[in-house]
């Protein structure tokens, strides 16, 4: 059973350009929760998605940020429009239809770069 | 609001000594406490989880303990290892149906030989 897989693992991105995060969660999770780190920083929530649908992206960038989930392939996490603050290691974790939440399966992270 | 504290920021600890590392939390209504560790690098890899009627948990060599009084835990890493260098991060599940969860900044632990 893989663990959850992000890509692709770094991403360089100049300033204007978009960037897409993608991340297959563990099979049999339907929830999918994103997290930014920037350096030196702990993890900030950005948004929660069960399939087909967002349930909470109160941490995410109301502008240039949007997240889905389909019913069939990964979740992505895309940032249009990059910035330079945008530099930070982009983890996406996922957990299980029940009691979702209280164990979360993250990936490697991406970490993506704006130059 | 929701928050949770971890202290020290960072500590830098013996071979083979002991350290504990504390998580002081202001989330309500709680529902779980988890300690993560995350190798530099990696994703962060779940060590222990407490829930409100639990006071110590032991993972190996990692203890957590919980206190859901005072809204402190703590987790204990005895006898340590090089391997053990990594942040350690406390996080709270104060509403699980809604995946809601409030992450401490952690603590960054190296070990030295």
């Amino acid at each position: 059973n893989a663990g959850v897989m992000q890509n692709p693992r770094h991403l360089v991105r100049r300033r204007g350009q978009e960037a897409r995060l993608r991340c297959s969660p563990m099979k049999g999770h339907s929830h999918v929760y994103w997290y930014r780190q920037l350096p030196e920083e702990g993890l900030k929530f950005m948004v929660y998605l069960q399939k087909e649908n967002i349930i909470d992206e109160s941490g995410m960038p109301k502008e240039r940020f949007s997240a889905e989930f389909p019913k069939e392939g990964p979740s992505i996490l895309r940032i249009q429009q990059v910035v330079r603050g945008d530099s930070a290691a982009y983890f996406c974790a996922s957990s299980p239809p029940d009691r979702s939440n209280e164990k979360l399966f993250f990936g490697s992270g991406t970490q993506l770069s704006v130059l | 609001k929701n928050q949770v504290e971890q202290s020290p920021q960072s500590l830098i600890i013996l071979e083979g000594k002991n350290c504990t590392l504390q998580c002081n939390y202001t989330v309500s209504p709680f529902s779980n406490l988890r300690w993560y560790k995350q190798d530099t690098g990696r994703g962060p890899v779940s060590l222990t989880i407490m829930t409100f009627s639990e006071n110590t948990k032991s993972n190996g060599r990692y203890t957590a303990t919980l206190d859901a009084d005072t809204k402190q835990s703590s987790l204990h890493i005895t006898a340590s290892q090089l391997s053990d260098s990594a942040s350690y991060i406390c996080v709270v599940i104060y509403n699980t149906n809604a995946g809601k969860s409030t992450f401490g900044d952690g603590t960054t632990l190296t070990v030295k030989p």
